[in-house]
């Protein structure tokens, strides 16, 4: 089946430690998507990619990084840097450009930073 | 984008009809209406888009106003698992820019 994978689904760290999560597509979409969502909130962008080698910020960039070295996999590292972590991370794709394609969205990683 | 903005919440019973409104009077000629639905613990997932006319599709139905400042989506039947945070989104036809999501509307299904 096709789709986005991210793993873990739960994930501890302690703080102070930097921890990257895993965003894996096999749908062959160009542009990859960090979102992360707070309790009750919408989701906010933190980083994101429209092709292999390239990405931009967010919104909220700071204290995160990433890297686009293969067109299936979108990881994002939360570092010791983001003063508060603890969040639901999502990871989304799309395949083209225009306003008729639509995202699609992995199950997300539940990060809580002890 | 051009912003949207939806009720914080709505209720509904179950098996009844459900109309969720969204406002977006800076709305584009190329702009798209898309709505987004999220679950419980998961990831948004695609409900519908249109541009000018009405759309259905197996999911719901979306009525755009003649002027497009405003759509509402319409679930015709409320299930228990319809219950999520439903977002409007506006996405202009051109590149690959995010999708950038308000706090949507939360609805919730009385059995």
């Amino acid at each position: 089946d096709g789709g986005i994978t991210q793993s873990p689904k739960y994930l501890f760290r302690k703080e102070g430690q930097n921890v990257t999560l895993s965003c894996e597509q096999n749908l062959n979409h160009d542009a990859m998507y960090w979102y992360r969502q707070d309790p009750g909130q919408g989701l906010r962008l933190i980083y994101y990619s429209q092709i292999v080698n390239d990405f931009q910020k967010g919104d909220i960039a700071e204290g995160y990084s990433v890297s686009r070295e293969k067109k299936e996999s979108f990881p994002l590292t939360v570092t010791s840097a983001q003063k508060n972590p603890t969040a639901f991370y999502l990871c989304a794709s799309r395949k083209g450009g225009g306003g008729v394609d639509t995202q699609y969205f992995g199950p997300g990683t539940r990060l809580t930073v002890l | 984008d051009a912003k949207t903005t939806q009720p914080n919440s709505m209720e509904s019973n179950e098996e009844e009809p459900v109309h969720l409104p969204c406002n977006h009077s800076t709305i584009s000629g190329t702009d798209y209406i898309h709505w987004y639905r999220q679950l419980p613990s998961q990831g948004p997932e695609y409900v519908i888009h249109g541009l000018t006319s009405n759309v259905n599709n197996r999911m719901a139905s979306l009525a755009i106003a003649e002027d497009r400042k405003s759509s509402t989506l319409i679930l015709h039947r409320a299930t228990l698992r319809d219950a999520a945070v439903y977002y409007c989104i506006l996405r202009r036809n051109s590149g690959n820019t995010p999708l950038v999501f308000g706090k949507g509307t939360r609805l919730s299904v009385i059995a």
